[in-house]
């Protein structure tokens, strides 16, 4: 299977911080990619697909970059509605798998 | 608007089976896979299989094989996983999922629209 590592796995930052969060696997995805945000008691939330493709009605402060091995989502300018978790998932090769998941809250 | 219901949370005992229903509304039933993701207490997801809702044919995780039925019924636009055998370790969230991708083509194996998540608890 393969793994998905996230960093980090937990942060606190303030309203219009630019967040990064990393997630890196343990073999060649391509981009098939995706990072969804969770909020307690909720399921999760589509964000990005294909490494870095917005889903609709996503706002544009989201964004997500990298391929292979490597990729990165971050949040330009935090909102207070951004609190959550976040996690990326590879469907390259199944099963599918996730991160563990980033802990967004505020300082 | 495309909704994923799902049934109430259970509470099993250790070695006995589960069973949660998932019914869809909003878009044609039929047209677009479905999955289901479980979410252990304050743990990460993880991917149980695909059921395609037109055929019913399935594709399981090769962890749960053997242990998982993914099923539907056409005529109330439900999905159904039955998971045996179960443990404490079965404890979870359990999600459905629609895949991004019409069953006209190959699944795209992310989600779109999500369940409200059923809790199922194992405990003697």
């Amino acid at each position: 299977d393969i793994q998905m590592t996230q960093s980090p796995s937990s942060l606190s930052a303030s309203v219009g911080d630019k967040v990064t969060i990393t997630c890196q696997a343990s073999q060649d995805v391509s981009n098939h990619l995706t990072w969804y945000q969770q909020k307690p008691g909720k399921a999760p939330k589509l964000l990005i697909y294909d490494a870095s493709n917005l889903e609709t009605g996503v706002p544009f402060r989201f964004s997500g970059s990298g391929s292979g091995t490597a990729f990165t989502f971050t949040i330009s300018s935090l909102q207070p509605e951004d609190v959550g978790t976040f996690f990326c998932q590879q469907y390259d090769h199944l099963p599918l798998t996730f991160g563990g998941g980033t802990r967004v809250d505020f300082k | 608007q495309v909704q994923l219901v799902q049934s109430g949370a259970e509470v099993k005992k250790p070695g006995t089976s589960m069973n949660v229903s998932c019914k869809a509304s909003g878009y044609s039933f039929t047209r677009y896979y479905l999955h289901w993701v479980r979410q252990a207490p304050g743990q990460g997801l993880e991917w149980l299989g695909i059921i395609n809702p037109f055929s019913g044919g399935t594709t399981y995780s090769q962890k749960f094989q053997g242990r998982v039925t993914m099923t539907k019924d056409t005529s109330t636009s439900t999905i159904f996983i039955q998971l045996s055998s179960l443990t404490s370790e079965d404890t979870a969230v359990y999600f459905c999922a629609r895949d991004r991708a019409g069953i006209d083509a190959w699944p795209k194996y992310f989600f779109d629209y999500w369940g409200q998540g059923t809790l199922v608890t194992v405990s003697s």
